[in-house]
């Protein structure tokens, strides 16, 4: 499978801990996505990278979650000390900056949680 | 603050009926609009886009209708089936801003045979 893969695709977890995501792009992608879509409503963007270089973070994005994409490849989305209010479906997707910069390929979401 | 608008919020079609999803958006830099499904518990797939130099766009039984001067698009399924029965959202992005999409809040489509 060439798409776009996410793990874990189901997270539970108490408040106040701590968790981490991961998205692995379409290979050939050197732009990454994570948006947040909470029930019954479209995807919000959180945050984008080019290669390893996390161009922009939404005002949603807290200082309680970090992203990473320390090679250029795979990406992690973590955030700290969960609160009840970040229980949602966590998308990623990829895109290529060259032809067709436009497309989007979304993963299938990791659906957190927070008890 | 959404910057894409997006009616109904749900909808239910007869098999072989037609579905028709609007969306409107207000900031005039927006040049790519695409539609996305998706299915209960799984990632928006992307089913079809438009950019603004075009007023129509047809790929099999669905077809996205473009008003510029409107500033409103919308997608249109022909001959439902059930396994239409998913939600779509409509979403918009530009160039300068690296593509991020805005989406609408969803429209739940529900196909009866």
């Amino acid at each position: 499978d060439t798409g776009v893969s996410q793990d874990p695709r189901h997270k539970i977890t108490k408040r106040g801990q701590n968790v981490t995501f991961r998205c692995d792009p379409i290979s050939e992608h050197n732009r990454l996505y994570w948006y947040r879509q909470t029930l019954g409503q479209g995807p919000e963007f959180l945050t984008y990278f080019q290669n390893e270089a996390q161009l922009e973070k939404s005002r949603l994005l807290s200082d309680r979650f970090s992203a990473e994409r320390p090679k250029g490849s795979f990406s992690t989305l973590e955030i700290q000390r969960t609160e009840q209010g970040d229980s949602a479906m966590y998308l990623c997707a990829s895109g290529n900056s060259g032809s067709r910069q436009e497309t989007q390929y979304f993963g299938p979401g990791t659906r957190l949680l927070v008890l | 603050q959404q910057q894409v608008k997006q009616s109904p919020q749900s909808l239910i079609v007869q098999k072989g009926g037609i579905s028709i999803i609007n969306c409107a958006y207000e900031n005039t830099a927006f040049d790519y609009f695409p539609w996305y499904q998706q299915f209960p518990g799984k990632g928006p797939a992307l089913l079809i886009a438009i950019r603004p130099d075009v007023s129509e766009k047809k790929e099999g039984r669905f077809t996205i209708s473009f008003n510029k001067s409107a500033k409103q698009f919308s997608l249109h399924i022909m001959d439902s089936q059930p396994g239409d029965s998913a939600t779509y959202f409509c979403a918009a992005s530009f160039r300068s801003n690296d593509y991020k999409l805005s989406f609408g809040a969803g429209t739940t489509v529900t196909v009866r045979a």
